[in-house]
């Protein structure tokens, strides 16, 4: 198995422009969990998603953080419009069961950089 | 909410010395997860803690569990170079169903040769 991949593993983008991080979870695994790491704050959780469905978003930040997951193999989360405060390595994992307290995997992460 | 407080933040120790890192959370944990995260790198997930007072060995590394499920602590024997990398600990509440995991703020091993 290819474990969790992330795309792009590099963005940087001008203030104000649109973002999309996107993620392939492990096939099989149904739980789904975007995180946000930086120096400050650590490893923050955004979002996590269950079978598709968004379980719990209080973690995103703003409204301009949305996240999506239209089927069990592809999730995105969008930065729409991108500010400098939101430059971090973003990670997405999967785990294999319903609920959040099993091992999840993380992908090698996106390092975003909002100039 | 719950939230899981990791120290020290950061730790330099000569290679060979020991290595020990202290989660505590502010609520009863169902389990306790480890992970660790390479420079450059993405968390690796090293092991779970689900017992009051268990304790688990993985070579040079000993886990332990608190016996009130709020702490856990991770200890290296004769660090290693390789052993250097953010060591996190995670937990979820343990009112059951959906849970957040949340993460401590890690800690930063540097090992000097």
């Amino acid at each position: 198995d290819a474990g969790v991949i992330q795309s792009p593993r590099h963005e940087v983008t001008e203030m104000g422009q649109e973002v999309t991080l996107r993620c392939k979870p492990i096939s099989g695994h149904n739980s789904l969990f975007w995180y946000r790491q930086t120096m400050m704050r650590g490893l923050e959780l955004l979002i996590y998603f269950n079978n598709n469905v968004p379980i719990d978003d209080s973690g995103m930040p703003e409204d301009r953080f949305s996240a999506k997951m239209p089927n069990a193999s592809f999730s995105t989360l969008k930065i729409q419009p991108s500010e400098p405060r939101d430059s971090a390595v973003y990670f997405c994992a999967s785990s294999p069961l319903g609920r959040a307290n099993t091992e999840a995997f993380f992908g090698q992460g996106t390092r975003l950089t909002v100039v | 909410g719950q939230q899981v407080m990791q120290i020290p933040q950061y730790q330099h120790v000569q290679e060979g010395e020991d290595f020990t890192t202290y989660c505590n959370s502010s609520t009863t944990l169902s389990n306790i997860q480890w992970y660790k995260q390479r420079p450059g790198g993405h968390p690796v997930f090293l092991i779970q803690l689900v017992k009051s007072g268990e304790v688990k060995k993985q070579k040079r590394l000993t886990f332990q569990f608190g016996e009130a499920k709020k702490n856990s602590s991770l200890h290296i024997t004769a660090t290693q170079t390789t052993d250097v990398g953010t060591y996190f600990c995670a937990g979820p509440g343990n009112s059951g169903g959906y849970q957040k995991v949340t993460f401590g703020i890690g800690t930063k091993l540097q090992v000097i040769p």
